[in-house]
């Protein structure tokens, strides 16, 4: 069985300061892994996903993530945030071996001026 | 031009009705999803449909029961609502079903209030 854990569930951050939301994974098989970020009061939307191949994975708005596969991680970052960064963030994981997906339990990013 | 679509956005009940949650999709995707997010803000699947067959049925009350009458559309119908119903409702599409590589594109959710 797979799982996602995301450490921090609520992460402050001054404006234009670095912020790193962590996530960690557990599977016995080759994983797929997604982020995605919900802004207040709005569905969700795909920021960044690995497949495969680099690990290290750039998606929209500045986020960046990097695959660990030795530390099962898979954090996401971005150098300078902005006011508009405030959101949720997801981590999830799938495999090929089933129809399953996992979400993390989120981590809330408030960004502060 | 809304990728994924859900009607109602705001659901405000009694205790015992039942109640029906609409979705539909443009994206030509095999597969839908039912999610709820409590208020903690916890994601949770409910149901996966591919191609009109449930392929995802996790642990939930069987007075939830989805439809889906073609594979563009996928409503969830509640029975019997309780109060530990209240939640937001995401309904989700993908191109094949998620074991694989696909995205996930998500509705704009229903707040269901149960009263």
């Amino acid at each position: 069985a797979q799982s996602v854990t995301q450490l921090d569930s609520q992460v402050p951050v001054f404006e234009e300061a670095p912020v790193e939301l962590r996530c960690n994974y557990s599977s016995s098989v080759s994983v797929y892994l997604f982020w995605y970020v919900q802004y207040p009061n709005q569905g969700l939307q795909l920021l960044l996903k690995y497949l495969s191949g680099s690990t290290l994975v750039k998606g929209i708005n500045g986020f960046e993530a990097e695959f660990n596969k030795s530390q099962t991680s898979f954090h996401l970052r971005k150098p300078s945030v902005h006011i508009s960064d405030t959101a949720e963030y997801f981590c999830a994981v799938s495999t090929n071996t089933g129809n399953q997906f996992y979400f993390g339990t989120g981590t809330s990013l408030t960004v502060i001026p | 031009d809304t990728a994924v679509s859900q009607t109602p956005k705001y659901l405000v009940t009694q205790m015992g009705n039942d109640k029906s949650i609409k979705c539909e999709q443009n994206l030509g995707h095999d597969t839908m999803y039912w999610y709820k997010q409590d208020s903690k803000k916890f994601l949770k699947i409910m149901f996966s449909y591919n191609n009109k067959e449930l392929i995802i049925n996790e642990t939930v009350p069987n007075r939830f029961s989805p439809k889906s009458p073609d594979k563009a559309h996928l409503n969830l119908h509640i029975n019997s609502l309780e109060l530990g119903d209240s939640a937001v409702y995401f309904c989700a599409s993908s191109r094949r079903a998620s074991g694989y590589q696909e995205t996930q594109y998500f509705g704009p959710g229903t707040r269901l209030l149960v009263l």
